[in-house]
Order: structure tokens, then sequence, then C-alpha cells
């Protein structure tokens, strides 16, 4: 079925550990997103892909990394996580049109 | 730079009422317009979009939205409200940059329905 995994669908992180959030899409598109979802605060870009071998920074980009090696993937990292970066994760890209498709998210928690 | 303002954060309707979702824009171009829909605990959905073709645009689950240029909006609509349409409802505006879309959301607005 075509569309975008995200794994884990859930974690619970100590604060200070590393983390890798997994996004993969099987639809050849090649523009990728990240963003975090927080309550009232809507969905907020923290970087994003134009093509396999490119990144940017979106609006929220400090305390994360990503990389992009090839079209299908698209992880993001938490180089050590903070409290602060409790939300859900989501994963999408898009077509020529900039329709997006998400993935199911992830629920990230950092205590 | 770009932007989007949703007017409401909260919106309440009765079963089989019309809905109106607001919407303002801002876009140094001519800008891609979006709704989506999240539902509790799920992923977004495209609703419609409006890509400088009619400038009013149907969508799925009989939403609908009007691009006025004049007024830099782009509000959602729908005649008669169902139950399942409780959900979260955001804008999206999105130029293009470096070939490809960079979209800006906005905060949502969170349509409650009532029997």
């Amino acid at each position: 079925i075509a569309g975008i995994t995200q794994a884990p669908t859930s974690q619970i992180l100590a604060a200070g550990r590393r983390m890798t959030l997994r996004c993969t899409q099987d639809m050849r598109h090649n523009a990728m997103y990240w963003y975090r979802q927080d309550l009232g605060l809507g969905l907020r870009l923290i970087h994003y892909s134009n093509t396999a071998g490119t990144t940017g920074k979106g609006e929220v980009p400090d305390g994360y990394s990503v990389s992009r090696a090839n079209t299908d993937d698209f992880p993001l990292t938490l180089a050590s996580a903070v409290p602060s970066q409790t939300s859900v994760y989501f994963c999408a890209s898009s077509n020529q049109l900039g329709e997006q498709f998400f993935g199911p998210g992830t629920r990230l928690t950092v205590l | 730079a770009q932007s989007v303002t949703q007017l409401d954060s909260h919106v309440s309707v009765s079963e089989g009422t019309p809905v109106l979702l607001r919407c303002n824009y801002s876009s140094s171009y001519s800008p891609s317009l979006f709704w989506y829909v999240q539902h509790p605990n799920k992923g977004l959905q495209l609703l419609l979009k409006y890509t400088s073709a009619a400038t009013l645009v149907k969508g799925i689950n009989g939403f609908e939205a009007e691009f006025k240029k004049s007024e830099t909006s782009f509000h959602l609509t729908k005649p008669s409200a169902h139950m399942s349409d409780a959900a979260e409802y955001f804008c999206v505006v999105s130029d293009i940059s470096g070939g490809s879309y960079i979209p800006t959301f906005g905060r949502g607005t969170s349509l409650i329905v009532h029997p």
C-alpha cells in the first residue's frame, strides 16, 4: 500500500539520550518534511528535503538533524533529547502539486 | 515571507447547520493554498487545494473553499455539518522555494459538532 510509514509509533525517552525517528515513503516523491505538533501551535516545520542529498532548516530546527541518503528515507535524529522535545512528530512527503501526504505520527515523551 | 492566520481556534455548530472555518494568508508570490483535516489521534488528510485554477474549490466530504485574492482569504465551508466532521482543520499556504513547496501551517481550528 502506497504511503508513508513512521517508526516507532510511540517512545518514552530519558533526557540526554539519542533518538532517531524513522520515516519511509514509497511514492517516489522528491520532497519530504518533518513537523512537530504541539497543542495550540499547529504543525511546525523542523527540517525538509527537496530531493535526495539535500536538506534545509524549517521553523524549529534546533536540537534536530536529518539526512536524505536516498529518495525513500528521511530519518530525524535528536542528538541529546530534552523535555521540550516532547511532542507528536509527523513525517510527510509532497508531490509536484504541493499536496502533502502524512505518516501516522510518532508520539515522543522525554522525561 | 508567508503566514497563515486561522481566525478561530474553536468553532461549535449543531449537526445539520452550515460550517464556516476562516483562514487569511500572507504570501509574497502566487501561493498554493490547502485545507487539511486531522481526526483525533490520526495523521492529516488533504481536504482540498487551490493552485491558481478555479477560485471555488470543491473537496472531499462536501467541503469547499473560495480563494479571494482581494481579501487574502481562503475560508472553508460546508452546507450541513455531520457528526463525523468533528476534527481539527488546518489551513496551509505554500510557496515554491528551490523547486519545492515550503508549507506554512495555521494553528488549527477545532470543529465541534453537537447533536
